[in-house]
């Protein structure tokens, strides 16, 4: 069985560009997750989505960043304009999260961004 | 909130050492535990977890308990490889899902 896919794996833009990162979740996950990792520090949630809803989003900078999850399947994480301080490791996770279970979450191999 | 605190790292080892990596807790309610390794240039893998106290969580010859009392989930190996060379992230979910909290990462060289 595949696991988490993203796209593309490495990124270097130069600042105020824009940027999209993708991500295809484990079949059958319902549940989504982003997360960023900078240098040295272990990743932290930016958005959750279950199915097509963004259940917590309180950590998204949604004056540069949003994302979507139109179908309740796969992912679009996008910057714009992107900053210096963007430079990141950005991993996608899924999860099956159902009533009372909670479920192991599996990680994708992140987007490493590079802002110049 | 959730927080994990790790052990601060670099940890290098000599093959066949013995391994401890601390990790303590601060959450409310029962949260699940869990241990993740990130090899060089590749993402996340979960390594071990234990959903509720006094449970023992293993795989390829780690081992972390989770205990209560002293809100830790501290991981042992008995004997370390060259191949074990990674960074090792403690992290916890709450009892009502959703995130995960992260330590900052420990990195593990073995060397032979």
């Amino acid at each position: 069985e595949a696991g988490v896919v993203q796209s593309p794996r490495y990124k270097i833009i130069e600042k105020k560009q824009p940027v999209a990162f993708w991500c295809n979740p484990i079949s059958g996950h319902n549940t989504l997750y982003w997360y960023r990792q900078n240098l040295g520090q272990g990743p932290e949630l930016l958005i959750r989505y279950e199915n097509e809803e963004a259940v917590d989003d309180s950590q998204l900078p949604k004056d540069r960043f949003s994302a979507e999850r139109l179908k309740g399947v796969d992912s679009t994480l996008k910057i714009q304009p992107a900053e210096l301080g963007d430079s990141a490791v950005y991993l996608c996770a899924s999860s099956l999260e159902g009533r009372g279970i909670q479920e192991t979450q599996y990680f994708g191999p992140g987007t490493r961004l590079l802002v110049l | 909130g959730n927080s994990v605190t790790q052990m601060e790292g670099p940890v290098t080892l000599s093959e066949e050492a013995f391994l401890t990596i601390n990790c303590t807790y601060t959450a409310t309610g029962y949260p699940s535990l869990f241990w993740y390794v990130q090899y060089p240039g590749e993402g996340l893998q979960l390594l071990l977890k234990a959903t509720k106290a006094d449970d023992k969580g293993s795989n390829k010859g780690f081992e972390a308990t989770y205990r209560k009392e002293t809100t830790s989930f501290h991981l042992e190996k008995g004997s370390v490889q060259v191949s074990d060379s990674a960074v090792y992230f403690c992290a916890l979910r709450g009892s009502n899902a959703g995130k995960s909290t992260f330590g900052d990462g420990t990195t593990l060289t073995v060397k032979p």
